[in-house]
């Protein structure tokens, strides 16, 4: 079993539409989670950063965690055609110490005007 | 603020060929540096990383070194390309280990190797 699990999509909805974007992982030791968004031939940017379980908002972005279920989420309220791109899931054990981060492989979203 | 460069941005080099891609940071003091590749479908792939001048982790086994020269440079380097290596080079930064810092990585532009 992989230690992070995404789905590559692709993903395409509309104009205006909620998208949740997800990813299982099956260390349990994770609690530093974040979010990346990678547009085409760029490198991935900071999106959302949470710490263990419960959710986080930025605007139109919602980050979740559920360390029961060792799943996270990432919501878009209202998705616009400039999120088009792919999202990358990290996580890792530690804090401020040692530890690398784990990604996932990306979601490649699509959002049609 | 923190910003982190890497050149080229684009290369298409023989296979066979040697390799140097350069990443450097400024803004920050002994930053924990990071070399990925991602290949199509395949994810972020961690290469090296490194935690000071001189010292240099490798992740997986294969025909690509680094080199941490100074406090805020980080080079990628190859003596004989192969078509393997083609795919987006990345180099990242993140707060020193033990340091009060999240484990969050900052990334660079990238470089696109293609090996012919």
């Amino acid at each position: 079993q992989k230690e992070v699990e995404q789905d590559p999509g692709p993903l395409s909805v509309p104009e205006g539409a909620i998208v949740s974007l997800n990813c299982t992982y099956s260390n349990s030791a994770f609690q530093y989670f974040m979010w990346y968004r990678q547009y085409s031939r760029k490198g991935p940017e900071l999106l959302m950063y949470t710490y263990s379980s419960g959710n986080k908002e930025d605007g139109r972005f919602t980050a979740q965690v559920d360390k029961s279920s060792k799943y996270i989420s990432l919501f878009i309220r209202d998705s616009q055609p400039s999120d088009s791109a792919t999202y990358l899931c990290a996580m890792t054990g530690y804090g401020g110490s040692q530890g690398n981060l784990i990604f996932g492989k990306g979601t490649k979203l699509s959002v049609k005007p | 603020s923190q910003t982190i460069h890497q050149w080229p941005a684009t290369l298409v080099q023989p296979v066979g060929s040697p390799l140097s891609l350069e990443c450097t940071v400024e803004g920050t003091s002994n930053p924990n540096l990071y070399w990925y590749r991602q290949a199509a479908g395949r994810g972020l792939q961690l290469l090296f990383y490194s935690v000071g001048i001189g010292q240099i982790s490798s992740e997986v086994p294969q025909n690509l070194s680094a080199s941490r020269p100074q406090d805020r440079q980080f080079i990628l380097s190859s003596k004989k390309l192969l078509l393997s290596d083609s795919g987006f080079y990345l180099c990242a930064w993140r707060e020193g280990w033990g340091t009060t810092s999240t484990d969050t990585q900052y990334f660079g532009p990238g470089t696109r190797l293609t090996v012919l």
